[in-house]
């Protein structure tokens, strides 16, 4: 079975800080993997997604995420970060040809002006 | 396209009542799921349908859950009785079964809260 780790709880950051979310995954085939955010009070929105091709991925809002396959990693980057970028950040993984997504426990950034 | 669609937006009911919540996924889409977040379990995977029919449902809490897709428009998850522990978000996302990508796409969410 596919699962996700979210190390980060919870990250406090100033604005123009970098930021970088970690997320591990567990399994051994091919794998599709996402980073989904969810602003208070609102749904959960895709930010980037990797089926294949270049491991680093470049999604909305300055965020990217770079697939390294020997780490089962997919962390998330954002060179500078800001107030509006607050919000609870998921990273989700699916085994190819399956539509179950695994999401992980979320990491909630807050970014203090 | 309008999205997912769930109703209602805010529910507040008292504890033993029943309560349907609803979901319309995006037309052409063949996957439909039901996710709770709350603070202290995070989200989580209720049920999911492909073409219609329930695929996991190892994610329904208790037997006072249950989820039908009568046709590929329309979902419901009912709780029947429900109980204060049951206050939560609850989130419909739907997908494609085109291609390989599996990107789920979610409604605005119904909040629940029993009394």
């Amino acid at each position: 079975a596919q699962s996700v780790s979210q190390h980060n709880h919870h990250v406090i950051l100033s604005e123009a800080a970098s930021l970088e979310l970690g997320c591990n995954y567990s399994y051994g085939g091919t794998v599709n993997l996402f980073w989904y955010v969810q602003y208070p009070g609102q749904h959960l929105q895709l930010l980037l997604k990797y089926f294949s091709g270049d491991p680093l991925v470049k999604g909305i809002k300055g965020f990217e995420a770079e697939f390294i396959k020997s780490k089962f990693s997919f962390n998330l980057r954002k060179p500078s970060v800001q107030w509006s970028d607050t919000a609870e950040y998921f990273c989700a993984v699916s085994s190819g040809g399956y539509q179950k997504v695994t999401f992980g426990t979320g990491t909630k950034l807050q970014v203090i002006p | 396209d309008a999205g997912v669609i769930q109703s209602p937006r805010h529910e507040v009911t008292e504890m033993g009542q029943e309560v349907t919540l609803r979901c319309k996924p995006i037309s052409g889409h063949n996957s439909l799921f039901w996710y709770r977040q709350t603070m202290m379990r995070g989200l989580e995977l209720l049920i999911y349908f492909n073409n219609n029919v329930p695929i996991d449902d190892s994610g329904m809490p208790e037997d006072r859950f249950s989820a039908k897709m009568p046709n590929a428009s329309f979902s419901t998850l009912k709780i029947q009785p429900s109980e204060p522990r049951d206050s939560a978000v609850y989130f419909c996302a739907s997908s494609s079964n085109s291609g390989n990508y599996n990107e789920q796409f979610f409604g605005p969410g119904t909040r629940l809260t029993v009394l």
